[in-house]
């Protein structure tokens, strides 16, 4: 069974500051992967996934994240952070013979302006 | 358009009632989910219907009975609920129930038991 690991639970960083939140996998093949955003009182938003191809994938919201084999990793990043991005982020991991991803557990980010 | 619309989005109950959530798209998507969130924490999968059949159970209590009217529609009936059954639930969908298939989430509905 796939399973995910996102280390941090809080991240705080300046508002313009670049942003970078981890998620590690545990999977043995390549999983489907999927980084969603969750703002106060709100559903989840799917921010970017990966199935196959290109490592490096661009997301809505000026995100992208970058899927590395080697570290099974799938890190999120955001050149510069606005105060409308703090929220809870979830990576999720996917097998290829499941559809039911499995969540990890959140990175809060909070901005300072 | 990727729009899965919830109601109510706010809903108070007592132990001894019986409620309704709804969940309603439009995108022809054929699986339909029922999560269930407590704050601070991932969504936890409750149920999985795939076109209009109950696919998946997570050993989800009897007090909660999800139903399927149409491939557009879904309901969570709520009878005798607890107060640590309070959370937000999350209603989604995805496209079919294939491996990979990106599920889309509605805003949720608040649940607070009293």
């Amino acid at each position: 069974a796939q399973s995910v690991t996102q280390p941090d639970i809080h991240i705080t960083v300046s508002e313009g500051a670049s942003l970078e939140l981890r998620c590690n996998y545990s999977y043995g093949a390549t999983p489907y992967l999927f980084w969603y955003v969750q703002s106060p009182g709100q559903g989840l938003q799917l921010l970017l996934k990966y199935f196959s191809g290109d490592t490096l994938v661009q997301g809505i919201k000026g995100f992208e994240a970058e899927f590395k084999r080697s570290q099974s990793s799938f890190n999120l990043r955001k050149p510069s952070v606005h105060w409308s991005d703090a929220a809870e982020y979830f990576c999720a991991v996917g097998a290829r013979g499941s559809y039911i991803p499995t969540f990890g557990r959140g990175t809060s980010l909070i901005v300072h302006p | 358009d990727t729009e899965v619309t919830q109601t109510p989005k706010h809903l108070v109950m007592g132990m001894t009632n019986k409620k309704s959530l709804k969940c309603e798209q439009h995108m022809g998507h054929r699986a339909m989910y029922w999560y269930k969130q407590k704050a601070k924490k991932p969504p936890e999968l409750m149920f999985v219907y795939s076109y209009e059949k109950l696919s998946i159970n997570e050993s989800v209590p009897s007090r909660f009975s999800p139903e399927c009217p149409n491939s557009s529609l879904l309901n969570l009936h709520l009878h005798a609920l607890q107060p640590e059954d309070s959370a937000l639930y999350l209603c989604a969908s995805s496209q079919d129930p294939g491996a990979g298939n990106t599920i889309y989430f509605g805003e949720g509905s608040w649940l607070t038991v009293v």
